[in-house]
Order: C-alpha cells, then sequence, then structure tokens
C-alpha cells in the first residue's frame, strides 16, 4: 500500500529564515514523488517534482530512497510562500497511476 | 481550456439530504481523481478513474458515496443520504497518462456543508 507522511501539521518560521517541509514515504514499488502547493484561496497545484529534479521559487526536493524521504527546502523563506503544501506519491512502474497525499503541512512565514 | 471545472463551489444542505457534486475533467486527459480535504485527515483519495473505468474504489469511505463516469468530460460524485460528518471539501482532478512527468490539474472544489 502507499503511504505518505508528513509529521508536521504545522510550521512557522521568520521571513529569510531557512525551512523543511517533511516528507516520508512507504512504497514497495517504484515511487514518484511530488510536491503541491495550495495557496490561499486558490486550487492545489504542482510545485515540483522528483524526476525533473528542478528548483521552483526557490524550493528544492531531493529523493533519498534509503531513508524514504522527499524533504521540501527553501534556504530564504518569503512571506508568499506562506501556505498548504502536500507532499504525493504515485507509482511510475505499474499499470494505472494512483495519487496519494499527505496530510499537508501549513507552512507560515513571519515578517 | 478552463481547467478543471467543480459545481456547484459552495452546498449546503441538511442532513439525510442527497447531494450531488459535479466535475468536469480537461479535455483528453483519461484520469479522474476524487478528494476529499478536511483538517483532521487532510487530502484523502476516495476514488479514480482511468477512461471512465473506476480503478481504486477502496477510499470511499461508506456506501453512502458512489461515483459515476458516464463519459469522458463529466463525473459526479454523490452523498445519499448526507450526514454531517461528510462536511469537507470535494476536489475534482485530472491527468494524463502514467509517468513521473505527469501533473495531476484540480479543480477549485466543492464545500460541502451538512447541517
Amino acid at each position: 500500500a502507499q503511504r505518505v507522511t508528513q509529521p508536521e501539521k504545522l510550521l512557522s518560521v521568520f521571513k529569510g529564515a531557512p525551512v523543511e517541509l517533511k516528507c516520508n514515504y512507504s512504497y514497495s514499488g517504484s515511487p514518484e514523488l511530488f510536491w503541491y502547493v495550495q495557496y490561499s484561496r486558490q486550487r492545489l497545484q504542482l510545485l515540483l517534482r522528483h524526476i525533473s529534479r528542478e528548483s521552483i521559487k526557490g524550493f528544492t526536493a531531493d529523493l533519498n530512497k534509503g531513508e524514504t524521504s522527499f524533504h521540501l527546502k527553501k534556504p530564504f523563506a518569503q512571506e508568499e510562500d506562506s501556505a498548504m503544501y502536500y507532499c504525493a506519491l504515485s507509482d511510475s512502474g505499474g499499470s494505472n497511476y494512483k495519487l496519494t497525499f499527505g496530510k499537508g503541512t501549513l507552512l507560515t512565514v513571519n515578517p | 481550456d478552463a481547467g478543471v471545472i467543480q459545481s456547484p463551489r459552495h452546498e449546503v444542505t441538511e442532513m439525510g439530504q442527497e447531494v450531488t457534486l459535479r466535475c468536469k475533467p480537461i479535455s483528453g486527459h483519461d484520469y479522474l481523481f476524487w478528494y476529499r480535504q478536511t483538517m483532521m485527515r487532510g487530502l484523502e483519495l476516495l476514488i479514480y478513474f482511468n477512461n471512465n473505468v473506476p480503478i481504486d474504489d477502496s477510499g470511499m469511505p461508506e456506501d453512502r458515496f458512489s461515483a459515476k463516469m458516464p463519459n469522458a468530460s463529466f463525473s459526479t460524485l454523490k452523498i445519499q443520504p448526507s450526514e454531517p460528518r461528510d462536511s469537507a471539501v470535494y476536489f475534482c482532478a485530472s491527468s494524463l497518462n502514467p509517468g513521473g512527468n505527469t501533473e495531476a490539474f484540480f479543480g477549485q472544489g466543492t464545500r460541502l456543508t451538512v447541517v
């Protein structure tokens, strides 16, 4: 079974401070990992995916298969980063595409 | 394309009534997902379809919940009878074929309140 764990429900940092949102997963197959973000009053949208190894809005995430983690990091948080962040997992090797989310972490960046 | 369209945006209903939520996926997308979002449980996958066929409905909480996809451009999630604990935001999402580069596009959600 696919499972995504985000241990922190709430995370509060000051502007300019580093931020790390934790994500751990359990899956026996070949997982694809994503981070989705939901800004206030907006729809959920993709932030980044591990396969692209990209940096979006200063955020990066590295897939660590040994630790089964996909933590989201940003060296200097901005107030506009305040949002709900969801880690998600899908099966890249199966014939069907089941996208499972963690419970989310609400990030607040204080001025 | 206007993206994934959900209706209604808000629904307030009395306990015991039937509720129908609607979703129009992005044209050409093969996959459609229904999620429920609550503070306690986060974003839960209820059911998903591939080419209009339900693939996994293990997340549907009870028999009171049912979902259909009669064609590629329309899906419904029905709750009958509704209960106060069903109050949540329900999201619909669609995506192309599976794979690491696939992005799920979400609708704006339907906020359901059962009183």
